[in-house]
């Protein structure tokens, strides 16, 4: 099965840039999707196909995938974008989606 | 607008068999490219994804849990329910619901979420 490496945390500054990185093996072969969860609240959708952003959410929010690293970059960060991030991709060979484990995202 | 939301048991006996319905609106479960997964969450932990199942009543299920796992759907209803057998004290989580976008290998619409505790 496939698996999808993340960093348990990340830590930045306000104003910052935080990348939030997603390994797999050939990841970049794959479409990487990307979600933020806050405490006690459900998922939500930030990229998607690597680099798209669906509505309502900022621009600040940008991906990237390639080789076995994809990465969530959220730039000039705000209080507000302290969360837990998940990566996921659909694994084709066993027809089933594959989660990561998380990278819990502080901001100082 | 779409919504989801995750109903069922707050609490479970080990061995016994979890069944979780999710009600959703704003989409119709017979429209092509449509589909509605399960996924959970135990606290403190990561996410995993457990199953799906599309408009023409293909299914998909986590291959570490398929043999105790069925997806159902009910087009009339607007419903998909999830059951589980064997409940285990690790299966205590938070069960999501969630819409798949058409085509496209994610989700973009969750439910809130249901706390299921497993305990004697």
């Amino acid at each position: 099965s496939y698996v999808l490496t993340q960093p348990p945390s990340v830590s930045v500054a306000p104003g910052k840039t935080a990348r939030i990185t997603c390994g797999g093996n050939n990841i970049g072969s794959k479409s990487v999707h990307w979600y933020q969860q806050k405490p006690g609240q459900a998922p939500v959708l930030v990229i998607y196909y690597d680099s798209d952003r669906p509505s309502g959410i900022p621009e600040r929010f940008s991906g990237s995938n390639s080789g076995n690293t994809a990465t969530l970059t959220i730039s000039r960060v705000e209080a507000g974008d302290e969360a837990d991030y998940y990566c996921q991709v659909w694994d084709s060979s066993s027809d089933h989606a594959v989660f990561g484990g998380g990278t819990q995202l502080t901001v100082l | 607008q779409i919504t989801l939301k995750e109903s069922g048991p707050t609490l479970v006996k080990p061995t016994q068999t979890l069944t979780l319905t999710c009600t959703f609106s704003g989409f119709s479960l017979s429209t092509s490219g449509v589909g509605v997964g399960w996924i959970r969450q135990p606290p403190g932990k990561a996410l995993e994804w457990l199953a799906l199942i599309y408009w023409d009543d293909d299914k998909r299920y986590s291959p570490s849990l398929k043999s105790r796992l069925t997806i159902t759907k009910d087009t009339s209803k607007n419903q998909v329910v999830l059951t589980m057998t064997n409940m285990d004290p690790v299966d205590t989580a938070t069960y999501y619901c969630a819409h798949r976008h058409p085509g496209d290998p994610f989700f973009d619409y969750w439910g809130q979420g249901t706390l299921v505790t497993v305990s004697s």
